[in-house]
């Protein structure tokens, strides 16, 4: 079965970056895009970026460009999403999810970033 | 950029109520339109794709319909396990996301 799993919670301080993985399992892992997406205490659900597995090919939402990375180790069959300068806004739980055309199936568990000096 | 607007955001229904949450694209998106259900402290899970199309495994009691613009995404009989909160999510011809802000459903 299609499984990702996240990294752990990481607590950084403001202007710090932070990098969290997603390891892929039960499925090819060069076959699909990851997206990143990201929700705020009590927020809604924003999207960052996605990466393609196969061919490392990238987009960024217009408002994370520039300070977010998606990168992804085929050999590991992990995706990251490394995010630089943190502010306090950037609190929020970070998902992994699989493409599936526009839609998503498979999600992460979530990753709790917290952004505190 | 495609704006999502999504109505209400929250509404209160008891079990046995009929739901309808709306989404309004800022342009015509055809039918590139998702719904989700979040609970708390858990991902979203997908229920409807296209517009129209049920998820594999979700109860026909959740349905989707519109194109265009306007879409609307209705519980036909709410449940006790249905108390959660629901995006729309549009995607682009580059796989770009755009989620609605979200309808929080709660126990009236």
């Amino acid at each position: 079965q299609v499984q990702l799993v996240q990294s752990g919670a990481e607590v950084k301080k403001p202007g710090a970056s932070v990098k969290v993985s997603c390891k892929a399992s039960g499925y090819t892992f060069t076959t699909y895009a990851i997206h990143w997406v990201r929700q705020a205490p009590g927020q809604g659900l924003e999207w960052m970026g996605w990466i393609h597995a196969g061919d490392d090919d990238t987009k960024y939402s217009q408002k994370f460009q520039g300070r977010v990375t998606l990168t992804r180790d085929t050999s590991a069959g992990t995706a990251y999403m490394e995010l630089s300068s943190l502010r306090s806004e950037d609190t929020a739980v970070y998902y992994c999810a699989r493409d599936s055309s526009g839609y998503v199936v498979h999600w992460g568990q979530g990753t709790l970033v917290t952004v505190s000096s | 950029d495609i704006q999502m607007t999504q109505s209400p955001s929250s509404l209160s229904a008891s079990v046995g109520d009929r739901v309808t949450i709306t989404c309004q694209a800022s342009q015509d998106i055809s039918n590139y339109l998702n719904w989700y259900q979040q609970k708390p402290g858990k991902a979203p899970k997908l229920l409807i794709y296209d517009a129209s199309n049920l998820e594999t495994g979700v109860p026909s009691r959740f349905s989707g319909r519109g194109s265009g613009t306007d879409f609307t995404f209705t519980i036909s009989s709410l449940q006790p396990e249905d108390f959660a909160t629901y995006y729309c999510q549009h995607y682009d011809n580059f796989l770009a996301l755009t989620f609605g802000g979200g309808t929080k459903v709660e126990v009236k």
